[in-house]
């Protein structure tokens, strides 16, 4: 099926261990993005890439780093992971003016 | 970026037709107003988007007066399955595009 395909689905660190969270998109898009989302919240924009080779900070970037490897896929990387960090991720790719983001299902990172 | 408000939450009964009206006052020229729904556990799913005037689709119509400073989401006869969160943004949703989500509206539709 054609979407956004996140791994893992669930992760539990230690403070201080880091990660890679996985992101990749088989629709052809251009613009890639990074989004957490804490409890009872709304989502806050990480980073995003509006194209291969480019990357932008977004709301709440410290903590974190991304690579756009190539233009399915889109890692987030937790170099040193503390409890403010645990949330549940979302990567989303944005097909354009008239078919909005395509969200994947999300990973639910807890930091201990 | 247009900052948006809505309502945090709301509550219906099924059948009911649901209004959920969202402000952005600062909105610019070529901003988009962009709805998205997400189920709890899930990722936000694109419902609606337009600029101006009425945009209906299957599954919800958009309402924008003139000024634009305003819009209304209109889910017609909800559905217990319809409790979700509603998000409402605004912003150059091109590819490139950078969407800030705001708090989003609380939708319970009740038996």
């Amino acid at each position: 099926n054609a979407g956004v395909t996140q791994t893992p689905k669930f992760q539990v660190l230690k403070t201080g261990q880091s990660m890679t969270l996985q992101c990749a998109q088989d629709m052809n898009h251009n613009s890639m993005y990074w989004y957490r989302q804490d409890p009872g919240m709304g989502l806050r924009l990480i980073y995003y890439s509006a194209s291969e080779g480019t990357t932008d900070k977004g709301e709440v970037p410290n903590g974190y780093n991304v690579s756009r490897l190539n233009k399915r896929e889109f890692s987030l990387r937790l170099e040193s992971a503390a409890p403010s960090q645990t949330s549940v991720y979302f990567c989303a790719s944005n097909g354009g003016a008239y078919y909005g983001y395509t969200f994947g299902s999300g990973t639910r990172l807890t930091v201990v | 970026l247009a900052k948006t408000t809505q309502p945090i939450s709301m509550d219906s009964y099924e059948g009911q037709e649901v209004n959920i009206t969202c402000s952005h006052n600062n909105i610019a020229t070529n901003d988009y107003i962009t709805w998205y729904q997400q189920f709890p556990s899930q990722g936000p799913r694109f419902i609606i988007q337009g600029y101006k005037t009425k945009v209906t689709n299957e599954v919800a119509s958009l309402f924008i007066p003139a000024d634009r400073k305003s819009s209304t989401l209109s889910l017609p006869r909800v559905s217990l399955s319809d409790t979700a969160v509603y998000y409402c943004l605004v912003g150059v949703n091109n590819q490139g595009g950078k969407l800030i989500f705001g708090q989003g509206t609380e939708l319970s539709v009740k038996p």
